[in-house]
């Protein structure tokens, strides 16, 4: 199975940062990353999807870059909505392995 | 609207079975692969399984292999997931998912359903 890794855990924040998080596949994914925002007690929703594609409706504050094993998701202005614990998902192979997720709070 | 709406969770005994359904309404079922995604209180998503629009291609986790079995029924525009032979470590919500046309992410999740399995 393909193993995800997410870094950091958790930050803390200001509205306003810049806030970059990293996924990390334990082989090559190609571009089959995508990315997840939960907040708590809803459903995920996604936000990117093939690595940097940005899905419809979601703000162009987020981006995500990447490909073989390496992945970024970065918000440019964080915003009082965005926090949250954001996850990675594989979607090259099942099973479709998620990460342990990035919580973003306010510092 | 794409609209995800799963019920069936509830309070099981180990061993116990459940049946969890969800229905779908804004879009056509029958031409999308769907999924069931599990989270324990507190802790990450798990992917659990994944069904083709056919039902031809069928995956499970290793994790529930055996004991749960996936199915749909594109009349009735609904997906389901019997859950056999429950254990503690099945305490979850529950999310079905929509996979997207190009079959590569899950574009549409529903508000899921709480299992919990206990005695």
């Amino acid at each position: 199975d393909i193993q995800m890794t997410q870094s950091p855990s958790s930050l803390s924040a200001s509205v306003g940062d810049r806030v970059t998080f990293t996924c990390r596949a334990s082989q090559s994914i190609s571009s089959y990353l995508n990315w997840y925002q939960q907040k708590l007690g809803k459903a995920p929703k996604l936000l990117i999807y093939a690595a940097s594609s940005l899905q419809s409706g979601v703000p162009s504050r987020f981006s995500g870059s990447g490909s073989g094993t390496d992945f970024t998701l970065t918000i440019s202005s964080l915003q009082p909505e965005d926090f949250a614990t954001y996850y990675c998902q594989q979607s090259y192979t099942t099973p479709f392995t998620f990460g342990p997720g990035t919580k973003v709070d306010i510092k | 609207e794409v609209q995800l709406v799963e019920s069936g969770g509830g309070l099981v005994k180990p061993g116990g079975s459940l049946r969890l359904s969800c229905g779908v309404s804004g879009f056509t079922f029958s031409s999308y692969s769907m999924n069931w995604v599990r989270q324990a209180p507190g802790k990450g998503l798990e992917w659990v399984s994944s069904i083709s629009s056919s039902s031809s291609y069928i995956y499970y986790a290793d994790s529930v292999k055996g004991r749960f079995t996936i199915s749909r029924d594109n009349a009735k525009n609904s997906l389901y997931l019997q859950m056999n032979s429950l254990r503690a470590e099945d305490t979850a919500v529950y999310y079905c998912a929509r996979t997207s046309r190009s079959g590569y992410y899950f574009d549409y999740w529903g508000q899921g359903t709480l299992v919990t399995v206990s005695s």
